[in-house]
């Protein structure tokens, strides 16, 4: 039984680039949140999907945007890269019914320079 | 919005000993309080979560125990061995709709032999 999968592991991009990270649930899971979690932090709440739609956000702005597809796997796409958006983007997944018992992924670094 | 606050920042014992790790959160609705054990380079992986219509909760050598009227929570950690080094997160969450999770600042643990 796979665990939440999460790519690229490592991402190099420059300021004011665009970037998208993937993210797939574990097995039997139908909800997915992201959250950032900068160096020596706790993990932040970005904002959480189900049934394709945006549930809920943390307070982080528009620049930050997600997509979940039919197959419940979803995308977090970061527009406008700062330097300050350097951080571990972690994926959790969750049962819509209990959505607080959340696993994560791996996570992806990402360096913005 | 919910706030958590984690101590120690650092903890050193050794093999053997006994760790604890002290949560409080600000939030009276909160009623889940997950446990993350997070290792270099990868994803927190739940530990031990508690709901607060319970006092305590014990898997092996982690206990967790809650106190609702003074809002704080705490991890226990017995008969410690290195593999149990890493960082150590609490977290508070409202179960039903939406969750997010709210974590603490983390907590590093180093078991010294």
């Amino acid at each position: 039984d796979a665990g939440v999968t999460q790519s690229p592991t490592h991402l190099i991009k420059t300021r004011g680039q665009q970037v998208t990270l993937r993210c797939s649930p574990k097995s039997g899971h139908d909800t997915v949140s992201w959250y950032q979690q900068a160096l020596g932090q706790g993990p932040q709440f970005i904002f959480q999907y189900y049934e394709e739609e945006e549930r809920q956000r943390g307070n982080f702005p528009d620049r930050f945007s997600g997509h979940q597809f039919p197959n419940y796997s979803s995308e977090l796409n970061v527009n406008a890269l700062l330097l300050g958006d350097s951080a571990l983007y972690l994926c959790a997944s969750s049962f819509w019914g209990i959505q607080e018992t959340q696993y994560f992924g791996p996570g992806t670094r990402l360096l913005v320079l | 919005g919910e706030n958590v606050e984690q101590h120690p920042s650092t903890l050193s014992v050794q093999e053997g000993d006994s760790a604890v790790i002290k949560c409080t959160y600000s939030d009276s609705a909160s009623n889940y309080f997950p446990w993350y054990k997070q290792e270099l380079g990868k994803g927190p992986q739940l530990i031990i979560d508690i709901r607060s219509n319970v006092g305590e909760k014990k898997d092996q050598r982690i206990a967790v125990t809650l106190n609702k009227t003074a809002k704080h929570f705490s991890l226990h950690i017995t008969e410690t061995q290195p593999e149990d080094s890493a960082v150590y997160f609490c977290a508070a969450s409202i179960s039903g709709t939406a969750s997010k999770l709210t974590f603490g600042t983390g907590t590093r643990l180093q078991v010294t032999l």
